[in-house]
């Protein structure tokens, strides 16, 4: 399985600024994803990662607040942009290694946001 | 659209009692199943899935899952939980016709009791 490294851990941020946060794969992978984890709740999916175009996002999500990067196929970056009290959560990469229905997608450790 | 319930947001049982997370789902295409746990402070870790074939499915950590088609359930059970058992439990379906999208239910709080 894909070993997943995202980075930071966790974070306390100003409201008003923007927080980059990575994830490296240790191998190739065919998809990446992110996800969002309010607090007591479950995952949300932010967008799809695209390798070489824009991301794909989910209802609910806009680019100019969640910015994507996926500039190879093992890594990524999510921006979360001028943010509030309300972007507290932690933040998940995942990945899928095969794009097929079948296989088990990977997450890595989480990025613990806190906006204050 | 592809839905997963859970519904029971906690679930407390004494150690060595088996263990029973319930989780429904919903898909208009065939359903592809899985149960993933989280730790505290830790990310999501794959416990099992179910593709095809048996109904039955074994996975991590001595747990198991059983696919009912017509209850359209996918149980996650452990004969005899542990102290170290206690955590997160999400069950997450794909549907063939909606793409590799995952859909996560609401999750499930286990607390084993010593």
């Amino acid at each position: 399985s894909a070993v997943i490294s995202q980075k930071p851990s966790r974070d306390i941020c100003q409201r008003g600024t923007s927080l980059t946060i990575q994830c490296q794969v240790d191998s190739q992978v065919t998809m990446m994803f992110w996800y969002r984890q309010q607090p007591g709740q479950s995952l949300t999916l932010i967008a799809t990662a695209n390798q070489g175009s824009e991301a794909t996002y989910e209802s609910g999500f806009v680019i100019d607040k969640f910015p994507i990067s996926r500039p190879n196929l093992t890594f990524s970056t999510l921006t979360v942009s001028n943010m509030s009290p309300e972007d507290s959560s932690i933040y998940l990469c995942s990945v899928d290694e095969t794009g097929l229905l079948d296989t088990e997608a990977f997450f890595g450790q989480g990025t613990r946001l806190t906006v204050v | 659209a592809q839905s997963v319930a859970q519904p029971e947001d906690q679930v407390n049982v004494a150690e060595g009692n088996p263990l029973t997370v319930k989780c429904t789902y919903s898909v208009s295409g065939n359903p592809y199943l899985f149960w993933y746990v989280q730790y505290p402070n830790r990310g999501l870790q794959f416990l099992l899935k179910y593709i095809t074939g048996d109904n039955l499915v074994k996975g991590s950590y001595g747990f198991e899952a059983e696919f009912n088609k017509s209850q359209t359930s996918f149980h996650l059970k452990k004969p005899s939980a542990l102290v170290s058992d206690s955590a997160l439990y999400f069950c997450a379906v794909r549907d063939g016709a909606a793409g590799n999208k995952l859909t996560f239910g609401g999750g499930t709080r286990v607390l084993v009791k010593p």
